[in-house]
């Protein structure tokens, strides 16, 4: 189905080090994976995106990497920031269909 | 700020009372999302807007929910007869601006979401 799993549920890291959440979807026909930061009290903020023609894509400090024939994507974090500590979700949509979210990474940075 | 705006941001109701909510999406976009999210879970799809026409509806969306967009512009969701199982954050979404409409990919910027607690 479009199911969308999500690993780890929790992740503490060492300021200045990198940080990985990886997710497995189901849907073959899954075009878009997005990845969302939502804060406390606020609504999910996208951070960055990959589309299924790509297998890469960087952004700063932020990278995505996309399987798509073991259907699966990450997200990297590197020279992590205390700023960086939130929940994180990954998502999976075909064409502009409805996104279907993981159960969400909180990301813990410890100074 | 995404500017998706919604209103209101919280919102404490006995149960059995009926809420609404609305959504201002992004200027220029025709499409627009409403979605569920339940402490510490991720967001859940609850219906999909093209323009004025209701496109998708979820299971999660039973026959007390209804969602409407007038014109095509803001989009409201009203809860009638709330129970405690609806208290949840209510978010609402909308592509980019700048984004062809017609567009096949799905960029959404959400809104800071409609908290509900339903007592």
């Amino acid at each position: 189905g479009e199911n969308v799993e999500q690993h780890p549920s929790t992740l503490s890291v060492q300021e200045g080090d990198s940080a990985v959440i990886k997710c497995t979807y189901s849907d073959s026909a899954s075009n878009y994976f997005p990845w969302y930061k939502q804060e406390l009290g606020k609504g999910p903020q996208l951070i960055i995106d990959i589309r299924s023609n790509v297998g890469e894509k960087k952004d700063q400090r932020i990278a995505v990497t996309l399987n798509k024939t073991a259907k699966h994507f990450s997200l990297h974090i590197t020279e992590t920031q205390p700023e960086d500590s939130a929940v994180y979700f990954c998502g999976r949509a075909f064409g502009n269909e409805k996104l279907t979210f993981g159960t969400g990474t909180r990301l813990t940075i410890i100074p | 700020d995404t500017g998706v705006s919604q209103d209101p941001r919280h919102k404490i109701t006995k149960r059995g009372q009926n809420v609404t909510f609305r959504c201002d999406p992004i200027s220029e976009h025709n499409r627009l999302y409403w979605y569920r999210q339940t402490l510490g879970q991720g967001p859940e799809f609850l219906t999909y807007f093209q323009n004025e026409a209701q496109l998708e509806k979820s299971r999660l969306l039973s026959d007390r929910f209804s969602a409407e967009r007038p014109k095509g512009s803001f989009s409201t969701l009203e809860i009638q007869r709330t129970e405690q199982g609806d208290s949840a954050m209510y978010l609402c979404a909308s592509p980019a601006p700048g984004l062809p409409v017609l567009s096949s990919y799905n960029e959404q910027f959400f809104g800071p979401g409609t908290r509900l607690t339903v007592l």
